[in-house]
Protein backbone atom coordinates (compact mmCIF):
# COMPACT_ATOMS: atom_id res chain seq x y z
CA UNK A 1 0.00 0.00 0.00
CA UNK A 2 1.66 3.27 -1.42
CA UNK A 3 0.37 6.07 1.68
CA UNK A 4 1.89 9.07 -0.55
CA UNK A 5 0.53 9.22 -4.06
CA UNK A 6 2.34 11.80 -6.24
CA UNK A 7 1.13 12.82 -9.49
CA UNK A 8 1.76 13.29 -12.53
CA UNK A 9 4.12 10.26 -12.78
CA UNK A 10 5.58 11.64 -15.30
CA UNK A 11 6.27 15.88 -16.53
CA UNK A 12 8.01 16.69 -19.68
CA UNK A 13 8.20 20.58 -20.04
CA UNK A 14 10.06 23.32 -21.70
CA UNK A 15 12.83 25.58 -20.36
CA UNK A 16 10.71 28.81 -18.94
CA UNK A 17 7.32 26.82 -18.22
CA UNK A 18 5.80 26.67 -14.82
CA UNK A 19 4.61 23.93 -13.53
CA UNK A 20 3.29 21.77 -10.00
CA UNK A 21 3.78 18.57 -8.60
CA UNK A 22 1.37 16.85 -5.78
CA UNK A 23 2.05 15.04 -3.02
CA UNK A 24 -1.61 13.15 -1.07
CA UNK A 25 -2.74 10.99 1.23
CA UNK A 26 -5.29 9.85 3.56
CA UNK A 27 -2.76 9.77 6.80
CA UNK A 28 -1.84 12.70 8.92
CA UNK A 29 2.61 13.46 9.00
CA UNK A 30 4.22 15.31 11.28
CA UNK A 31 6.47 16.51 8.68
CA UNK A 32 7.08 15.98 4.92
CA UNK A 33 10.51 16.23 2.81
CA UNK A 34 10.95 16.75 -0.56
CA UNK A 35 13.83 15.53 -2.28
CA UNK A 36 14.86 14.94 -6.11
CA UNK A 37 17.49 12.50 -7.30
CA UNK A 38 19.13 12.75 -10.39
CA UNK A 39 20.26 9.03 -12.30
CA UNK A 40 22.70 6.61 -10.61
CA UNK A 41 22.62 8.98 -7.12
CA UNK A 42 20.91 8.81 -3.72
CA UNK A 43 18.34 11.44 -3.17
CA UNK A 44 18.89 14.85 -2.09
CA UNK A 45 17.08 16.84 0.08
CA UNK A 46 15.23 19.79 -1.05
CA UNK A 47 13.10 21.41 1.89
CA UNK A 48 11.29 19.73 5.09
CA UNK A 49 8.10 21.36 6.05
CA UNK A 50 6.88 20.43 9.64
CA UNK A 51 3.82 23.29 9.97
CA UNK A 52 0.13 22.81 8.54
CA UNK A 53 0.12 25.75 5.98
CA UNK A 54 3.54 25.84 5.84
CA UNK A 55 4.83 27.91 2.68
CA UNK A 56 8.66 27.24 1.85
CA UNK A 57 10.36 29.15 -1.07
CA UNK A 58 14.17 27.93 -2.07
CA UNK A 59 14.66 30.16 -5.22
CA UNK A 60 12.80 29.47 -7.93
CA UNK A 61 11.04 26.25 -6.16
CA UNK A 62 7.84 26.66 -3.59
CA UNK A 63 6.69 24.34 -1.60
CA UNK A 64 3.36 24.18 0.39
CA UNK A 65 1.87 21.80 3.40
CA UNK A 66 -1.62 21.11 3.26
CA UNK A 67 -3.49 22.51 6.36
CA UNK A 68 -4.60 19.60 7.50
CA UNK A 69 -0.95 17.73 7.14
CA UNK A 70 -1.89 15.03 4.60
CA UNK A 71 -1.11 16.53 1.34
CA UNK A 72 1.77 18.98 0.08
CA UNK A 73 2.84 20.17 -3.32
CA UNK A 74 6.11 21.76 -5.33
CA UNK A 75 6.25 24.38 -7.96
CA UNK A 76 8.69 25.64 -9.86
CA UNK A 77 8.83 28.79 -12.10
CA UNK A 78 10.37 29.03 -15.06
CA UNK A 79 11.99 25.53 -15.13
CA UNK A 80 15.62 25.02 -16.59
CA UNK A 81 17.19 21.85 -17.95
CA UNK A 82 18.93 21.94 -14.45
CA UNK A 83 16.19 20.92 -12.99
CA UNK A 84 15.37 17.59 -14.41
CA UNK A 85 15.37 14.71 -12.16
CA UNK A 86 13.00 12.59 -10.05
CA UNK A 87 11.42 14.62 -7.43
CA UNK A 88 9.98 12.50 -4.19
CA UNK A 89 8.36 13.67 -1.48
CA UNK A 90 8.68 11.60 1.77
CA UNK A 91 6.55 11.74 5.06
CA UNK A 92 7.60 11.05 8.67
CA UNK A 93 4.16 9.68 10.63
CA UNK A 94 6.48 10.45 13.97
CA UNK A 95 5.46 7.32 15.59
CA UNK A 96 7.15 4.90 12.54
CA UNK A 97 11.46 5.36 12.34
CA UNK A 98 11.61 5.72 8.96
CA UNK A 99 10.21 7.87 6.39
CA UNK A 100 7.55 6.34 3.45
CA UNK A 101 8.08 8.09 0.10
CA UNK A 102 6.00 8.53 -2.72
CA UNK A 103 6.22 6.98 -6.14
CA UNK A 104 7.78 9.96 -7.53
CA UNK A 105 7.37 12.82 -10.27
CA UNK A 106 9.88 12.29 -13.61
CA UNK A 107 10.67 15.43 -14.59
CA UNK A 108 11.89 16.54 -17.81
CA UNK A 109 12.45 19.98 -18.59
CA UNK A 110 13.81 20.61 -22.84
CA UNK A 111 16.06 23.27 -23.83
CA UNK B 1 34.21 15.72 4.13
CA UNK B 2 33.48 12.32 2.27
CA UNK B 3 28.99 11.73 2.15
CA UNK B 4 28.06 8.39 2.44
CA UNK B 5 29.71 5.85 0.23
CA UNK B 6 28.21 2.36 -1.17
CA UNK B 7 30.39 -0.52 -2.81
CA UNK B 8 30.00 -1.86 -4.91
CA UNK B 9 28.06 0.26 -6.88
CA UNK B 10 26.91 -2.72 -9.01
CA UNK B 11 26.77 -6.10 -8.65
CA UNK B 12 25.55 -8.33 -10.49
CA UNK B 13 24.64 -11.93 -9.33
CA UNK B 14 23.30 -15.31 -10.20
CA UNK B 15 19.97 -16.66 -8.42
CA UNK B 16 20.45 -18.55 -5.34
CA UNK B 17 24.21 -16.75 -4.59
CA UNK B 18 24.91 -15.15 -1.19
CA UNK B 19 25.58 -11.19 -1.61
CA UNK B 20 27.07 -8.40 0.37
CA UNK B 21 26.05 -4.62 0.18
CA UNK B 22 28.63 -1.99 2.17
CA UNK B 23 27.43 1.28 3.90
CA UNK B 24 30.02 3.72 4.86
CA UNK B 25 27.72 6.54 6.28
CA UNK B 26 29.00 10.13 7.56
CA UNK B 27 31.44 10.02 10.08
CA UNK B 28 29.59 10.93 13.68
CA UNK B 29 26.40 9.71 12.15
CA UNK B 30 24.41 7.84 14.71
CA UNK B 31 21.07 6.79 12.88
CA UNK B 32 21.72 4.65 9.28
CA UNK B 33 18.60 3.51 6.75
CA UNK B 34 18.80 0.92 4.34
CA UNK B 35 16.50 1.47 1.57
CA UNK B 36 15.26 -0.53 -1.46
CA UNK B 37 14.24 1.64 -4.79
CA UNK B 38 13.05 -0.49 -7.65
CA UNK B 39 12.97 0.84 -11.39
CA UNK B 40 10.29 3.63 -11.24
CA UNK B 41 9.43 3.61 -7.58
CA UNK B 42 10.03 5.57 -4.58
CA UNK B 43 12.46 4.17 -2.24
CA UNK B 44 11.04 1.60 0.10
CA UNK B 45 12.70 1.61 4.03
CA UNK B 46 14.55 -1.97 4.93
CA UNK B 47 16.10 -1.02 8.24
CA UNK B 48 17.01 1.40 10.45
CA UNK B 49 20.05 1.35 13.03
CA UNK B 50 20.58 3.64 16.32
CA UNK B 51 24.15 2.93 17.11
CA UNK B 52 25.02 -0.66 16.75
CA UNK B 53 21.45 -2.23 17.36
CA UNK B 54 19.02 -2.62 14.73
CA UNK B 55 16.16 -0.19 15.85
CA UNK B 56 13.18 -0.89 13.53
CA UNK B 57 13.93 -4.10 11.19
CA UNK B 58 10.08 -4.27 9.91
CA UNK B 59 11.03 -3.35 6.29
CA UNK B 60 13.13 -6.15 5.83
CA UNK B 61 10.66 -8.34 3.06
CA UNK B 62 11.80 -12.42 4.48
CA UNK B 63 13.99 -13.71 6.60
CA UNK B 64 16.79 -14.05 3.46
CA UNK B 65 17.61 -10.31 4.43
CA UNK B 66 20.22 -9.19 7.39
CA UNK B 67 22.03 -6.43 8.24
CA UNK B 68 24.65 -5.49 10.88
CA UNK B 69 26.38 -2.42 12.25
CA UNK B 70 28.64 -3.59 15.08
CA UNK B 71 30.58 -0.74 15.54
CA UNK B 72 27.97 1.46 14.89
CA UNK B 73 29.82 2.93 11.72
CA UNK B 74 30.23 1.14 8.96
CA UNK B 75 27.16 -1.56 8.18
CA UNK B 76 26.79 -4.43 5.81
CA UNK B 77 23.10 -5.48 4.28
CA UNK B 78 23.24 -9.46 3.56
CA UNK B 79 20.90 -11.37 1.22
CA UNK B 80 20.95 -15.20 1.21
CA UNK B 81 19.62 -17.20 -1.67
CA UNK B 82 18.98 -14.31 -3.89
CA UNK B 83 16.10 -14.39 -6.61
CA UNK B 84 15.53 -12.72 -9.79
CA UNK B 85 12.98 -10.05 -7.72
CA UNK B 86 15.72 -9.01 -5.08
CA UNK B 87 17.18 -6.84 -8.67
CA UNK B 88 16.81 -3.22 -7.15
CA UNK B 89 19.20 -0.52 -5.96
CA UNK B 90 19.74 -0.74 -2.67
CA UNK B 91 19.96 2.93 -1.04
CA UNK B 92 21.95 3.45 2.31
CA UNK B 93 21.31 7.19 4.58
CA UNK B 94 23.16 8.27 7.40
CA UNK B 95 21.70 11.06 10.01
CA UNK B 96 23.29 13.02 12.33
CA UNK B 97 20.16 12.17 14.90
CA UNK B 98 17.80 9.85 15.17
CA UNK B 99 13.80 10.39 13.84
CA UNK B 100 10.40 11.74 14.75
CA UNK B 101 13.17 15.02 15.30
CA UNK B 102 11.73 17.49 13.31
CA UNK B 103 13.55 18.46 10.01
CA UNK B 104 15.85 15.05 10.71
CA UNK B 105 17.91 15.08 7.01
CA UNK B 106 19.01 11.63 6.10
CA UNK B 107 22.00 12.08 3.54
CA UNK B 108 22.13 9.40 1.01
CA UNK B 109 25.01 7.28 -0.81
CA UNK B 110 24.26 6.78 -4.43
CA UNK B 111 23.47 3.27 -3.79
CA UNK B 112 24.17 -0.08 -5.08
CA UNK B 113 22.36 -1.28 -7.97
CA UNK B 114 21.73 -5.38 -7.66
CA UNK B 115 20.70 -7.15 -10.42
CA UNK B 116 20.12 -11.43 -10.25
CA UNK B 117 20.19 -13.24 -13.15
Amino acid sequence: TQLLEQSPQFLSIQEGENLTVYCNSSSVFSSLQWYRQEPGEGPVLLVTVVTGGEVKKLKRLTFQFGDARKDSSLHITAAQPGDTGLYLCAGDTGSARQLTFGSGTQLTVLP
Amino acid sequence: GAGVSQTPSNKVTEKGKYVELRCDPISGHTALYWYRQSLGQGPEFLIYFQGTGAADDSGLPNDRFFAVRPEGSVSTLKIQRTERGDSAVYLCASSPQPPGLAGNEQFFGPGTRLTVL
